[in-house]
């Protein structure tokens, strides 16, 4: 089983607020995502990182914003939320030093914004 | 363009049977092709990997299947169960950069009914 963390599991809350999703790995995996999920469509990254004080933007344009200060913590950032936000939201680490560039996910976080 | 397409978007059988899922991809030049497992409201886990020089890879009920040639991968899962319902999602690595860029599927939905 895969040892990556996303909290809040569910979150609701109001257009304007701002949010943060936590994502952590105990693997000393150098890479990190977050990926998009809607219903019937296939996952859309919205941000990378090679390692610490390393991000990029993916894909998918996103307002969201991301950092990588320690090697096992990779949050994600909504400064002001807005209904369109309303997704699940994917975290993942890969180790692309020697592993098999397999994907970990997280559980995901339920976001509903109204 | 690179893509990735799955078959059936859905599918319904009923617990003991077999059925087979397909993937078709235009991903190039190609590196490896995963299937992941979706449960409902969970993130994704690796079922398989297969590189270019696979054929066959199975990991217990489930026996991935590649052919480079015609770019086509399937999953077969035997004697269904319950726990089998699920999205099934095929993710291909390009090799065209040290990045190792992943497409997605949109997944095909199986439920199995007892």
């Amino acid at each position: 089983e895969a040892d990556i963390y996303q909290t809040p599991r569910y979150l609701v809350i109001g257009t304007g607020k701002k949010i943060t999703l936590e994502c952590s790995q105990t693997m000393g995996h150098d890479k990190m995502y977050w990926y998009q999920q809607d219903p019937g469509m296939e996952l859309h990254l919205i941000h990378y990182s090679y390692g610490v004080n390393s991000t990029e933007k993916g894909d998918l344009s996103s307002e969201s914003t991301v950092s990588r200060i320690r090697t096992e913590h990779f949050p994600l950032t909504l400064e002001s939320a807005r209904p369109s936000h309303t997704s699940q939201y994917l975290c993942a680490s890969s180790d692309t030093r020697g592993g098999t560039g397999e994907l970990f996910f997280g559980e995901g976080s339920r976001l509903t914004v109204l | 363009k690179n893509q990735v397409e799955q078959s059936p978007q859905s599918l319904i059988i009923l617990e003991g049977k077999n059925c087979t899922l397909q993937c078709n991809y235009t991903v190039s030049p190609f590196s490896n092709l995963r299937w992941y497992k979706q449960d409902t409201g969970r993130g994704p886990v690796s079922l398989t990997i297969m590189t270019f020089s696979e054929n066959t890879k199975s990991n217990g009920r489930y026996t991935a299947t590649l052919d480079a040639d015609t770019k086509q991968s399937s999953l077969h899962i035997t004697a269904s169960q319950l726990s089998d319902s699920a999205s099934y999602i095929c993710v291909v690595t390009d090799r065209g950069s040290t990045l190792g860029r992943l497409y997605f599927g949109r997944g095909t939905q199986l439920t199995v009914w007892p």
